[in-house]
């Protein structure tokens, strides 16, 4: 009965390769997020996505590829591993807000630490 | 421009000591929320408590409370009588409105609390 799910939780690869995380919510949520945290724990968002469309790309480099096959799922590709793409990356979700200004609380799932050799 | 910022990057305390985790955010938003989450050295995000900008009453919940002062710009976290089980790093995010915003929360650099025996 996990909330927020992500899976793998631990991925190591080499630079270069190609991987995906999953992510899945059963709350029900309209809108999933993707955060990094960094080695020094500061944690930024990536994405954010309501019913499977995208709201928000901060500035994340084009070899992340996030996919929302529906609302329940937000997956992320990342193409071309990069040293600098070791982190851990947390998924989230959280419910629009009914007078329809935005999204409410966030709830993580554990994260999935991505190492790059 | 949004900011989060949480001063105190490490704070160490006896068992039963009081402890406050302080907070400072800058928007220029009139309606945004505020939020603080725990993690754990297991190294989930936990949720522990969210108010919006015009809520200013403070709240307790068991050993925690909350401190929201506008005219400051503040949102401090205190644990009365700490436990070794509150070591962990507290994370103070605002989350700002509007369905543009995508709900994303820009989170402080985290303060590590460290509660010994």
């Amino acid at each position: 009965d996990t909330a927020v799910s992500q899976t793998p939780k631990y991925l190591v690869t080499q630079m270069g390769n190609d991987k995906s995380i999953k992510c899945e919510q059963n709350l029900g949520h309209d809108t999933m997020y993707w955060y990094k945290q960094d080695s020094k724990k500061f944690l930024k968002i990536m994405f954010s996505y309501n019913n499977k469309e995208l709201i928000i790309n901060e500035t994340v480099p084009n070899r992340f590829s996030p996919k929302s096959p529906d609302k329940a799922h937000l997956n992320l590709h990342i193409n071309s591993l990069e040293l600098g793409d070791s982190a851990v990356y947390f998924c989230a979700s959280s419910q629009d807000r009914s007078d329809g200004s935005g999204a409410d609380t966030q709830y993580f799932g554990p994260g999935t630490r991505l190492t790059v050799l | 421009a949004q900011k989060v910022t949480q001063a105190q990057t490490e704070i160490s305390v006896v068992e039963k000591e009081d402890v406050t985790l302080d907070c400072v955010y800058e928007t220029r938003d009139t309606t945004y929320y505020l939020f603080w989450y725990k993690q754990p050295p297991s190294g989930e995000l936990v949720f522990l408590i969210r108010r919006n900008s015009f809520d200013e009453q403070n709240e307790i919940s068991g050993r925690y409370s909350w401190n929201f002062q506008k005219s400051t710009s503040s949102f401090n976290f205190t644990i009365t009588a700490s436990q070794v089980v509150d070591s962990a790093v507290y994370f103070c995010a605002l989350s700002e409105d509007g369905y543009n915003q995508g709900g994303k929360l820009i989170f402080g650099q985290g303060t590590e609390l460290s509660v010994k025996p």
